[in-house]
């Protein structure tokens, strides 16, 4: 079975850069997750996605980031313009359905921002 | 609100002793509890979960955790390290719809 795929693995700009980080989550999964993972800390959540519509984006620093889930699939999450605080890697996650609260997400290998 | 402490930021022991990795949550609900594990350059991965079944919850290669809500604790456990365990852990709380709160994790580092 695939994974959870996630791309670019790494990127770096500069602040005031815009940068889009794309996942596709494993086949079926209707429950989707952005995560961030700062250095040193644990992920926190930005936005969680139930087919295409948003379940949860109350840390989800709206002035700059956005994120779509079109047709309940694959998932792009932007920032823009990004900031040196949003160095960290940022983390796509998919379950089955979250309201069977089972707490099983499988996790992407993470995107690695540098902003500069 | 829910919160995690990982007690330990890092733990360092030898190969074929025994590990603890401690970890006290904090939750206004009967929480659900998880510790997921992070191998360098793969995703985080499931481990074990406790959602109020038995006490004494088994996951895989080996590890266990016990559920204490006298101590507001679910510290994981091995009785023998192997190399392959050198990672970051996580300890996670989640009161519904896999809301998930990571705590801030655990680097062990096992010494041949």
């Amino acid at each position: 079975e695939a994974g959870v795929a996630q791309s670019p693995r790494y990127k770096i700009i500069e602040k005031r850069q815009s940068v889009a980080f794309w996942c596709n989550p494993i086949s079926g999964h209707a429950t989707l997750y952005w995560y961030q993972q700062i250095l040193g800390q644990g992920p926190k959540l930005l936005i969680q996605f139930q087919n295409n519509g948003v379940v949860d984006d109350s840390q989800l620093p709206k002035d700059r980031f956005s994120a779509e889930r079109l047709k309940g699939v694959d998932s792009t999450l932007k920032i823009q313009p990004a900031k040196l605080e949003d160095s960290a890697v940022y983390l796509c996650a998919s379950s089955l359905d979250a309201r069977a609260n089972t707490g099983e997400l499988f996790f992407g290998e993470g995107s690695r921002l540098t902003v500069l | 609100a829910q919160s995690v402490t990982q007690l330990d930021s890092h733990v360092s022991v030898s190969e074929g002793t025994p590990v603890l990795l401690r970890c006290n949550y904090s939750s206004s609900y009967s929480p659900s509890l998880f510790w997921y594990v992070q191998h360098p350059n793969k995703g985080l991965q499931l481990l074990l979960k406790y959602t109020s079944a038995a006490t004494l919850v088994k996951g895989i290669n080996g590890f266990e955790a016990e559920f204490k809500k006298s101590e507001t604790s679910f510290h994981l456990t091995k009785p023998s390290a192997h190399m392959s365990d050198a990672a970051e852990y996580f300890c996670v709380v989640s009161d519904w719809g896999n809301k998930l709160v990571f705590g801030a994790g655990t680097i062990l580092r096992v010494k041949s």
